[in-house]
């Protein structure tokens, strides 16, 4: 069955830029919404964004100014980049099969975050 | 955007004991309101979906209801894998958002 995995550097400097990546396996990408989630004790659960498999997105007005979403070419993984990140940043950072909300293209599965990854936790210091 | 009250924060109940979780949304969200079950250290898991719809594999002694701005999830007869903290989200309109958590304490 499709199961995703969160990687990335699990320590980044205030004012630089944390990049995740997730990756699916076992399944396709193909005609599904992927999402980036976040948890924090501070600001509880917090959707980032997602992105189609064909690599449009939406984002979180919160956070769009400075998160960028892709999709591989390979389309086995999709990506995450915060700029200028904060402590505030500091969270267990997941991914997520689904888009979260009512899309303009229905996809199968879409009524929720069925498929969560392990999450991965980044820290903001210096 | 839509803010999720859950309550109450904690609930300290028995092994089957039945238990009853409650989300209020901030404006009218109609039944577009899913469930999740956290346990500690692992990620959230899908209960419920579109407010009484049961996602794949969850056992029939979780159950959703409710439409507008309060729901319920109800937990029939708790299981000792079911002590954890359970969070509402609702997809009705963007950004989606989550509740505060309700944690389901022995």
């Amino acid at each position: 069955q499709v199961q995703l995995q969160e990687s990335g550097p699990g320590l980044v400097k205030p004012s630089e830029t944390l990049s995740l990546t997730c990756n699916v396996s076992g399944g396709s990408m193909r005609s599904q919404y992927w999402s980036w989630i976040r948890q924090s004790p501070g600001t509880g659960l917090e959707w980032i964004g997602y992105i189609y498999y064909t690599g449009s997105t939406k984002y979180n007005p919160s956070l769009k100014s400075r998160v960028t979403l892709s999709v591989g070419t390979s389309k086995t993984h999709f990506s995450l980049t915060v700029k200028s990140v904060t402590a505030e940043d500091t969270a267990v950072y997941y991914c997520a099969r689904g888009a979260g909300g009512i899309v303009v293209v229905p996809a199968p599965l879409n009524e929720g975050f069925g498929l969560w990854g392990r999450g991965t936790m980044v820290t903001v210091s210096s | 955007e839509i803010v999720l009250t859950q309550f109450p924060t904690t609930l300290s109940l028995s092994p089957g004991e039945g238990a009853s979780l409650s989300c209020r949304a901030s404006q009218t969200i109609g039944v577009y309101l899913a469930w999740y079950q956290q346990r500690p250290g692992q990620a959230p898991r899908l209960l419920i979906y579109d407010a009484s719809n049961r996602a794949t594999g969850i056992p029939p002694r979780f159950s959703g209801n409710g439409s507008g701005t309060d729901f319920t999830l109800t937990i029939s007869g708790l299981e000792p894998e079911d002590f954890a903290v359970y969070y509402c989200q609702q997809r009705s309109n963007w950004p989606p958002t989550f509740g505060g958590g309700t944690k389901v304490e022995i």
